[in-house]
Formats: structure tokens, C-alpha cells, sequence
């Protein structure tokens, strides 16, 4: 079955970089259609869509964050890594990482994230 | 790319049905059939409920159902239990292999 664990810092200090990974099995970063999203949810908010990189190595981020963010995928040990520049307070959330399977071609897909993290508390202070 | 809207709050009664709404433009709902909806209980993680718009994974009630006109999306939960009692959310594909969610509907059961 396809699950995915967040690990990284709990703590991190104002204007450091935070850098997440992401772990998951019951899938292969190299399979056709697949990508592995991450997004955050601030306490008490919404959720927020941060990034995205699919098996292709085609990487897409969030418009409003897209100068601090980086992801990035090994495939043979199935993470992908996040990182985030210039952390501030309000970066303050749980983050998640989620499987998606594209639609691409005639084959279509979920194109949903479907399967979840349990979730890493980042709290910038 | 833009934000999606969503009501902030729906309530309803055991048993009645209720239906939130998730508003778009035509760079991302009104022209991709590619919305999902997803559960957050307290403290739970999001838990996907539709996708396409209006399909159901495996496990889901079909007494969630999705669907879609123009630039809004819809989710309606029928029988209104107790359990349903969450926060809402929609996605909607924004082109180019990107994402937005939506600012999220509290569903409070009477």
C-alpha cells in the first residue's frame, strides 16, 4: 500500500532555510503520470499548495512562494526533498507530502492527492 | 495564478443535506475537470472524498457527491451525520501542472 512520512527540523530559526524530505513506499518516483506534492497548513488555517515534482523531473510551485522554494526527488530512495529559504514566523505549520497520479495522454488519472503524510510541525521561532 | 473561494461556514441538521461551494476562474475550474474535495476532522490529516470533480475513491459514502458549472464547483453531502462534522476543501488543477486549494468550508451538524 502507498504511504509517505514528512521528517525534518520541529524548530527552526527566523531567516534559516527549513529543509523537509519525504519518504514514501508503495510506489516508484519514476513511474509514468506520478508526482509527490507538498503542501502546509498554518494552525487554525487553510490549506496551502506549495510544490510538486513528477516523475518526468518537471517541478512546479506556488506562485507566491516560488522564489524560496525548492524541490527535488531520488528516485532509488524514494524521497523527495523540499527546502524553503527565509523562513519567517508566519511559516509557522504542519506540512504534508502527497502522492498524485496525472492524467497525461488518453489515460486519465485521479488527479487528486491522494494519499497523505501524517503530517511535520514546523514552528519558526 | 488565482484563489478559489469557498463559503466559510454551512450548517444542516441530522438527515438534511447541504451543499458548499468552491469558486474558480476559467484558468482553473471553469476549465480543467480536474477538482477534488477533501475531509479534515480536528486534528486529522485531509482525507480525499472527490476527485474529477465528481468521482469517489473506493471506501468513500455515496452520500458525498461532486459536481460542477462554469467557474464553480459543488460538493453536497446527503443524510447529514455527525461524523461529517469537518472542514471542507476544494483543489482545483491551475494549468501547467500546478495546484491551488481553496480557503476551506466549516460543515457544523445542528
Amino acid at each position: 500500500q502507498i504511504t509517505l512520512k514528512e521528517s525534518g527540523p520541529t524548530l527552526v530559526n527566523p531567516a534559516q532555510t527549513l529543509t523537509l524530505t519525504c519518504t514514501f513506499s508503495g510506489f516508484s518516483l519514476s513511474t509514468s503520470r506520478v508526482g509527490v506534492g507538498w503542501i502546509r497548513q498554518p494552525p487554525g488555517e487553510a490549506l496551502e499548495w506549495l510544490a510538486v515534482i513528477y516523475w518526468d523531473d518537471y517541478k512546479r510551485y506556488s506562485p507566491s512562494l516560488r522564489a524560496r522554494l525548492s524541490i527535488t526527488k531520488d528516485t532509488s530512495e524514494n524521497q523527495v526533498v523540499l527546502t524553503m529559504t527565509k523562513m519567517d514566523p508566519v511559516d509557522t505549520a504542519t506540512y504534508y507530502c502527497s502522492h498524485i497520479v496525472m492524467t497525461f495522454g488518453a489515460v486519465t488519472a485521479d488527479d487528486a492527492f491522494d494519499f497523505w503524510g501524517p503530517g511535520t510541525v514546523v514552528t519558526v521561532s | 495564478q488565482s484563489a478559489l473561494t469557498q463559503s466559510p461556514s454551512v450548517s444542516g441538521s441530522p438527515g438534511q443535506s447541504v451543499t458548499i461551494s468552491c469558486t474558480g476562474t476559467s484558468s482553473d475550474v471553469g476549465n480543467y475537470d480536474r477538482v477534488s474535495w477533501y475531509q479534515q476532522s480536528p486534528g486529522t490529516v485531509p482525507k480525499l472524498i472527490i476527485y474529477r470533480v465528481g468521482q469517489r475513491p473506493s471506501g468513500v459514502s455515496d452520500r458525498f457527491s461532486g459536481s460542477k458549472s462554469g467557474n464553480t464547483a459543488s460538493l453536497t453531502i446527503s443524510g447529514l451525520r455527525a461524523e461529517d462534522e469537518a472542514d471542507y476543501y476544494c483543489c482545483s488543477y491551475a494549468g501547467d501542472y500546478s495546484w491551488v486549494f481553496g480557503p476551506g468550508t466549516r460543515v457544523n451538524v445542528l
